[in-house]
């Protein structure tokens, strides 16, 4: 199994400004997996996070506006950038562990 | 492409009903996985099951229930005599092995429990 924490676990931030968000697993991974859950939304896949690599961001996500770190095997960052309304929602790293997938609880964005 | 289908957005039953979640895949892939998922209102992911694309059994643990049918794709999810905790949003999803295990999640469907 694997346990993830977020930090911070929501926050409020200005128009124009941007926010890292940081995710640590309790175990060494290979790929760890960012999302976003706009409000009423499912959940979407923005970017793999492999260690050593550049991140690989799935189509609609840019690097400039999602700028990625992958430093180790038990941690990653994920930065919005520049942010505005439409970038308030929910963001969760994810990791695969066993046979199952496992999900952090969450970073809840509000932007005003 | 790869894209998940869960065609009821919003479901309401009477508490001990038991209820059928729906949900629809499509893949090219010979090997993929099927997952549904449990937000209840907190917020939080919960882990209901994994199934790969080899194994067709039926699964069932306590009242929860999957029925994987590759014939139709499809892979429901049954609770038995439900409850107002199973009051949530529920997210089928996919992933194929070739892509990473990228996950892609259906829609949801949000399912009231009424007492």
């Amino acid at each position: 199994s694997a346990v993830i924490s977020q930090k911070p676990s929501r926050d409020i931030c200005q128009r124009g400004t941007s926010l890292t968000i940081q995710c640590q697993v309790d175990s060494q991974v290979t790929m760890m997996f960012w999302y976003r859950q706009q409000p009423g939304q499912s959940l979407t896949l923005i970017a793999t996070a492999n260690q050593g690599s550049e991140a690989t961001y799935e189509s609609g996500f840019v690097i400039d506006k999602f700028p990625i770190s992958r430093p180790n095997l038990t941690f990653s960052t994920l930065t919005v950038s520049n942010m505005s309304p439409e970038d308030s929602s929910i963001y969760l790293c994810s990791v695969e562990a066993g046979n199952e997938q496992f999900f952090g609880p969450g970073t809840r964005l509000t932007v005003l | 492409a790869q894209k998940v289908t869960q065609a009821q957005t919003e479901i309401s039953v009477v508490e001990k009903e038991d209820v059928t979640l729906d949900c629809v895949y499509e893949t090219r892939d010979t090997t993929y996985y099927l997952f549904w998922y449990k937000q209840p209102p907190s917020g939080e992911l919960v882990f209901l099951i994994r199934r790969n694309s080899f194994d067709e059994q039926n699964e069932i643990s306590g009242r929860y229930s999957w029925n994987f049918q590759k014939s139709t794709s499809s892979f429901n999810f049954t609770i038995t005599a439900s409850q107002v905790v199973d009051s949530a949003v529920y997210f089928c999803a996919l992933s194929e092995a070739h892509r990473d295990d990228k996950i892609i999640f259906g829609k949801g469907t949000r399912l009231h429990i009424l007492p």
